[in-house]
């Protein structure tokens, strides 16, 4: 069975542009959360979804947004890119709310320049 | 709110040598504790998991036992090999005002030298 995925695996922007990120989660798995690991630190939780909402949300701000598909797939997008958001993004992906564990994709590496 | 706090590293081991990492954690409720390994350059895989107290998980050869008297998820290995060489994170997973959130400590990198 296919694990979590995640596009693109690596990205350069440049400071006040946008970026987009895709994840699709294990097949019947219709949680997705959303991390970001900055070098050298643990996974900062960024957001949740399920079932196509939104059910929580870290202390990011606002140029951080995301949404989950019928599909249960789900991109993270991020306006107005400061240096300080080159990171890896992580995806995780559980069968819905509950105590369930969540398996992480492999990150999608971006580095704003 | 809930917080996770393990050993800093680098810890620098000779292969067979034995491995703690040491993890306490504060939260509310009844969480799930977790070891994650990330190898250089890849994503997180989880590497074993307790989900209520007195519980141990365990995983090619590591171990963790879930104390909630200490509030403790110390991760051990009786003889490490130089394939081990990683970041470990620990983390809990609870559930916050009805949704699922893991929080993580800042990881410990273990370098294994032949």
């Amino acid at each position: 069975d296919a694990g979590v995925t995640q596009s693109p695996t690596h990205l350069i922007k440049t400071r006040g542009q946008h970026v987009t990120l895709r994840c699709s989660p294990i097949s019947g798995h219709k949680s997705v959360s959303w991390y970001q690991q900055v070098l050298g630190q643990g996974p900062q939780f960024i957001f949740q979804y399920y079932e196509k909402e939104e059910r929580g949300r870290g202390n990011f701000p606002d140029r951080f947004s995301a949404r989950q598909f019928p599909n249960y797939s789900s991109e993270l997008n991020v306006n107005a890119l400061l240096l300080g958001d080159s990171a890896l993004y992580l995806c995780a992906s559980s069968l819905g709310q509950g105590k369930e564990t969540q398996y992480f994709g492999p990150g999608t590496r971006l580095l704003v320049l | 709110g809930d917080s996770v706090t393990q050993m800093e590293g680098p810890v620098t081991l000779s292969e067979e040598a034995f491995l703690t990492i040491n993890c306490t954690y504060t939260a509310t409720g009844y969480p799930s504790l977790f070891w994650y390994v990330q190898y250089p350059g890849e994503g997180l895989q989880l590497l074993l998991k307790a989900t209520k107290a007195d519980d141990k998980g365990s995983n090619k050869g590591f171990e963790a036992t879930y104390r909630k008297e200490t509030t403790s998820f110390h991760l051990e290995k009786g003889s490490v090999q130089v394939s081990d060489s990683a970041v470990y994170f620990c983390a809990l997973e609870g559930l916050a005002g009805g949704y699922q959130k893991v929080t993580f400590g800042t990881g410990t990198k273990l370098q294994v030298i032949p």
